[in-house]
């Protein structure tokens, strides 16, 4: 089993839809919960972080992660092709040097 | 600031071939880490330095080898390319650990035939 789960995609939406963007993983010691975004040909840079349960909310982007589950979400509210682009999860450790990525989601928005 | 800097771009290898790919950052970062990114499968560590002077393996080390003599620079070594290692290759660099923001490189689109 993957320590790391996620759907590759692609996810096609019109401009304006809430997109979902989803992980699981296995390791319950997993603490720290991030989405990095990455354009096509450039490399990954960080979106949103977090380090417990529950929501967090920057402008239209809401990461949610639930322990209980061990699954994070990433919420995308009135989606624009600017955020067309590959999400992809990652998750830490307490003391971890290893950050481990899921496979990541292409997101094509279309206007 | 430049941020994390990586050379070449692009470049094609024949196998059995060597080469070294270059990483510079300017953000006077202790931590610096090598990933590299085959399709479909998020980014694998390949070795990663907490310091100059010290380096570690990550989950997919071999047929890598690195150094880190100064703070600012970490090259990657690749001996004898094999076309298993046709990947993009990505540089990064962070303050304390992965638990804060690492920052990557532009990357490197490595090509082995």
């Amino acid at each position: 089993q993957k320590e790391v789960e996620q759907d590759p995609g692609p996810l096609s939406v019109p401009e304006g839809a809430i997109v979902s963007l989803n992980c699981t993983y296995s390791n319950s010691a997993f603490q720290y919960f991030m989405w990095y975004r990455q354009y096509s040909r450039k490399g990954p840079e960080l979106l949103m972080y977090t380090y417990s349960s529950g929501n967090k909310e920057d402008g239209r982007f809401t990461a949610q992660v639930d322990k209980s589950s061990k699954y994070i979400s990433l919420f995308i509210r009135d989606s624009q092709p600017s955020d067309s682009a590959t999400y992809l999860c990652a998750i830490n450790m307490e003391y971890g040097n290893k950050l481990v990525f899921g496979a990541g989601t292409i997101l094509r928005v279309k206007s | 600031n430049a941020g994390v800097t990586q050379t070449p771009k692009f470049r094609i290898l024949k196998i059995g071939q060597s080469m070294t790919l270059q990483c510079a950052q300017d953000m006077n970062h202790n931590y610096m880490y090598w990933y590299r990114q085959d399709p479909g499968m998020g980014l694998k560590l390949i070795y990663y330095s907490v310091g100059a002077g010290i380096t570690d393996k990550g989950e997919v080390p071999n047929g890598y080898n690195v150094s880190r003599s100064t703070t600012e620079d970490f090259p990657l070594r690749l001996e004898l390319a094999a076309p298993s290692q046709t990947s993009v290759y990505f540089c990064a660099s962070s303050t304390t650990g992965l638990n804060t923001e690492a920052f990557f490189g532009q990357g490197t689109r490595l090509t082995v035939v």
